[in-house]
Parts: C-alpha cells; sequence; structure tokens
C-alpha cells in the first residue's frame, strides 16, 4: 500500500482565494482524520469521518472551512475564503478501528503545507 | 475526558546519551498510550503503542516507554541517542469514549548534539 497520499503538498495562495486540499486513505480503513499542525497551538484535530460520514467537526475553526468524503476512497478539505491565519501543514491520517479491545493506529500522510499570503 | 501532558518543549542530548522524553497522562479508564514520531517535513509515524498487557513496551528505532499507572506517566526512551533521532515526537491518548480519535501532546523537539 502507498500509504496516505495528500496532495498538494505545498500551496501558495492568495487571501480570499479558494483552497481544496485532498487525501486518499488507505484501502480498508474505515476512519478518516483531518488534523492542522501550527507552532502556535501543535496539532489540531479538525474533523473525523466513519465511514464517510462526519462524525465529529468540533475542530472545524468556523464556517469557512468544510470536509467531505464522497467515498472511501477519497476526501477534501475546503477553505473559502482563506486567510492568511490559515497558514498551517494539514494533516490526513486514516486508521482502522481497532474495536474494544484493539487500539487503533493512525496512519499519517506527509501533510500539505498551506500558505495564505 | 483524557489529555496527555509533555513536559519539555524542547530536549537536548549528546550523542550516544540516554534520551528521555516525558509524558503523563490523564484518564478515568485504563488508557491507550501512544508514541508518534515526526521528521522534518513529513508527517507522523507510529514508534510505539500500549493497549494492555506489559507494561514495557518495545517499539522501532531502539525506543522504549513504559507504563506506570502509579505515576500516570508513559515516559520515552532510548538507551544511547543517535544523529537521527532528532525529531519531534508527540505522545498521545486514545479517546475511549467510543470514538476512534487520539488525543496529542503539544510534542518535544529532540536535538542530538554530535
Amino acid at each position: 500500500d502507498a500509504g496516505v497520499i495528500q496532495s498538494p503538498r505545498h500551496e501558495v495562495t492568495e487571501m480570499g482565494q479558494e483552497v481544496t486540499l485532498r487525501c486518499k486513505p488507505i484501502s480498508g480503513h474505515d476512519y478518516l482524520f483531518w488534523y492542522r499542525q501550527t507552532m502556535m497551538r501543535g496539532l489540531e484535530l479538525l474533523i473525523y469521518f466513519n465511514n464517510n460520514v462526519p462524525i465529529d467537526d468540533s475542530g472545524m475553526p468556523e464556517d469557512r472551512f468544510s470536509a467531505k468524503m464522497p467515498n472511501a476512497s477519497f476526501s477534501t478539505l475546503k477553505i473559502q475564503p482563506s486567510e492568511p491565519r490559515d497558514s498551517a501543514v494539514y494533516f490526513c491520517a486514516s486508521s482502522l478501528f481497532g474495536g474494544s479491545s484493539g487500539a487503533n493506529v493512525l496512519t499519517f500522510g506527509a501533510g500539505s503545507r498551506l500558505t495564505v499570503l | 475526558a483524557q489529555s496527555v501532558t509533555q513536559l519539555g518543549s524542547h530536549v537536548s542530548v549528546s550523542e550516544g546519551a540516554l534520551v528521555l522524553l516525558r509524558c503523563n497522562y490523564s484518564s478515568s479508564v485504563p488508557p491507550y498510550l501512544f508514541w508518534y514520531v515526526q521528521y522534518p517535513n513529513q508527517g507522523l509515524q507510529l514508534l510505539l503503542k500500549y493497549t494492555t498487557g506489559a507494561t514495557l513496551v518495545k517499539g522501532i528505532n531502539g525506543f522504549e516507554a513504559e507504563f506506570k499507572k502509579s505515576e500516570t506517566s508513559f515516559h520515552l526512551t532510548k538507551p544511547s541517542a543517535h544523529m537521527s533521532d532528532a525529531a519531534e515526537y508527540f505522545c498521545a491518548v486514545r479517546d475511549q469514549t467510543g470514538a476512534n480519535n487520539l488525543f496529542f501532546g503539544t510534542g518535544t523537539r529532540l536535538t542530538v548534539i554530535p
């Protein structure tokens, strides 16, 4: 398996533009997570999906952020309109539920570094 | 609610010296605990995990961690640091409300001095 694949790896855009980040999880994984990493706030969970259904989006900073998972092999995180404070590295991770006696292991993608000017 | 606290945002050790990265957890139920490592410009990789059973857990690259319930700790150690160990290390605890999420600590950046 190629692991979790994210694109683009780097994105530079201007304030007000729409940004779309993409993620392909590991085949067979039933959970998908979007995290944001910044120097100030560290690693923050934005939203996660189970079987393509959003379970918890309480970490999404505001209405400018939206995430979708139209099928088991693809998810997007969209920011519209983007602002300079959205500059961060955005990680996608996927996992297989470990059950009550197991432990889920998240596999992370390499991240998408977003710079909003 | 579960949480982890990592003591020390930066740790420096000499090459060949002991590495000790501290993590304390808060959980009302027996926790599942993890250590992840992040190398520059990469995503996080699993180093090791503790679920149940043996309290001393061995991971990749010579790292190990010991679960100590009495101290609510899960410190990461390596007997002899190597230059390639320079990275950021994250402790995490599994959300046990029925979700599959992990709560991460703020990370500890390890510098290895030649």
